[in-house]
């Protein structure tokens, strides 16, 4: 079945530096989700990519999908301590998906 | 706008026992889902429904029953509990197409001894 993976499982970083999430899917996604998760909290939807290739940002958020479709990214620039939490990407497969798959998430401190 | 409710919050079951964790929505949410997250292993689906009457088995259904008898409710059901269910459970709701928004209830953390 399909399987989404993601790199690194853990990041430290100091604030005020960049942070990179990986996303890969083993099959060819239709479309993929990026969700983050505060310590003790529910998963809160951030974006949703469609196109291949396309790259979406949100304030020091900058998300994209590959051109293939089968792997994303999340960046964050200038971290802050409020970009505490585990972020999530989840795919659905491309023809007849209905169930996204989540990867198993990235979890990022921020040290002030 | 409650969104999605989830009761309880936090329960402790003895191995063998039985219990149901409830779920509602009031978004009119055609599809619905139960997740379990375990450290390392992200979310899991266990069961999900695409409306009132169907329901279908996720990755990891093993242990649990869902029914779905109207829009609104999707309560998932441990029928004899076991410490591998200790997990942090979520419901979960959308419209029907897939390309929509996952909206999660805040979670039940299940401990089981």
């Amino acid at each position: 079945g399909q399987q989404v993976m993601q790199i690194p499982q853990y990041q430290h970083v100091q604030e005020g530096e960049d942070f990179t999430t990986y996303c890969n899917s083993s099959t060819t996604l239709s479309n993929i989700q990026w969700y983050k998760q505060r310590p003790g909290g529910h998963p809160v939807f951030l974006i949703q990519l469609v196109k291949s290739g396309e790259v979406k940002k949100q304030k020091r958020l900058t998300f994209q999908f590959g051109e293939a479709k089968k792997n994303s990214s999340l960046h964050i620039t200038a971290t802050q301590t409020t970009d505490v939490g585990t972020y999530f990407c989840a795919g659905l497969e491309r023809n007849y998906g209905q169930n996204f798959v989540f990867g198993p998430g990235t979890r990022l401190s921020v040290l002030p | 706008n409650a969104g999605v409710t989830q009761t309880p919050k936090f329960q402790v079951l003895k191995t063998g026992q039985s219990m149901t964790l409830q779920c509602a929505q009031d978004m009119n949410h055609e599809y619905m889902s139960w997740y379990r997250q375990d450290p390392g292993m992200g979310l899991r689906l266990i069961h999900y429904s695409v409306g009132a009457g169907i329901t279908d088995q996720g990755e990891v259904p093993n242990g649990y029953n869902v029914s779905r008898s109207t829009t609104e409710d999707f309560p998932l059901r441990l029928l004899s509990a076991a410490p591998s269910q200790t997990s942090v459970y979520f419901c979960a709701s959308r419209r029907q197409f897939s390309g929509n928004t996952i909206y999660f209830g805040e979670g039940s953390w299940l401990t089981v001894v």
